[in-house]
């Protein structure tokens, strides 16, 4: 059973369009992570969610707005892509939401805004 | 706000031969852990670091948690080509925050 899985693998879209990345954990966890990784690979916080409350809001485009209905699922929707938005977005969890905490990760989402 | 910096950016080394990352954070750390990524991956939790001075090996990856408990390294002992990938220190404070160095690049020629 995958523990941290996202949809879709491979998002290919225009500048301009709104799109959805989903994400759901199935480890029980309190916490969720939305990461952004650019092509030198810098791994990015952008959001954190524990419980359902968002904890850690990064200095993000109001454009990027997480959403989760229930502690195991943390979804992103990005509105009016732009070209530096392309990036392998990675969600993660983990059990508490302190910065000791082990982070699980998912497969990441490989978006390529055209 | 806090930084963490890894060095060297890229390695590429013969297989056979060792190979050392190191992590430097400009604020004090609670704890330190150390992650994987393979090409086209995503990155994968290694071994977390705790105590001022701490030495941990998982076979031929060695790990050290500074005495000023700021700064860490990696070392991998004889690389294979398995070991090929992203090695990320992430250093956790008192925040909720997880940060994330910059990386460090592993190639190893066959």
């Amino acid at each position: 059973d995958t523990a941290v899985s996202q949809t879709p693998k491979y998002l290919v879209t225009q500048m301009g369009n709104d799109k959805s990345i989903k994400c759901e954990q199935n480890l029980g966890h309190d916490t969720m992570y939305w990461y952004k990784q650019d092509s030198k690979k810098f791994l990015k916080i952008m959001f954190s969610y524990n419980n359902k409350e968002l904890i850690i809001n990064e200095t993000v485009p109001n454009r990027f707005s997480p959403k989760s209905p229930d502690k195991a699922h943390l979804n992103l929707h990005i509105n009016s892509l732009e070209l530096g938005d392309s990036a392998v977005y990675f969600c993660a969890s983990s059990q508490a939401y302190q910065g000791a905490d082990t982070q699980y990760f998912g497969p990441g989402t490989r978006l390529t805004v055209l | 706000g806090q930084q963490v910096m890894q060095i060297p950016q890229y390695q590429h080394v013969q297989e056979g031969e060792d190979f050392t990352t190191y992590c430097n954070s400009s604020t004090t750390l609670s704890n330190i852990q150390w992650y994987k990524q393979r090409p086209g991956g995503h990155p994968v939790f290694l071994i977390q670091l705790v105590k001022s001075g701490e030495v941990k090996k998982q076979k031929r990856l060695t790990f050290q948690f500074g005495e000023a408990k700021k700064n860490s390294s990696l070392h991998i002992t004889a690389t294979q080509t398995t070991d090929v990938g992203t090695y990320f220190c992430a250093g956790g404070d008192s925040s909720y925050k997880l940060i994330f160095g910059s990386g460090t690049r592993l190639l190893v020629r066959p």
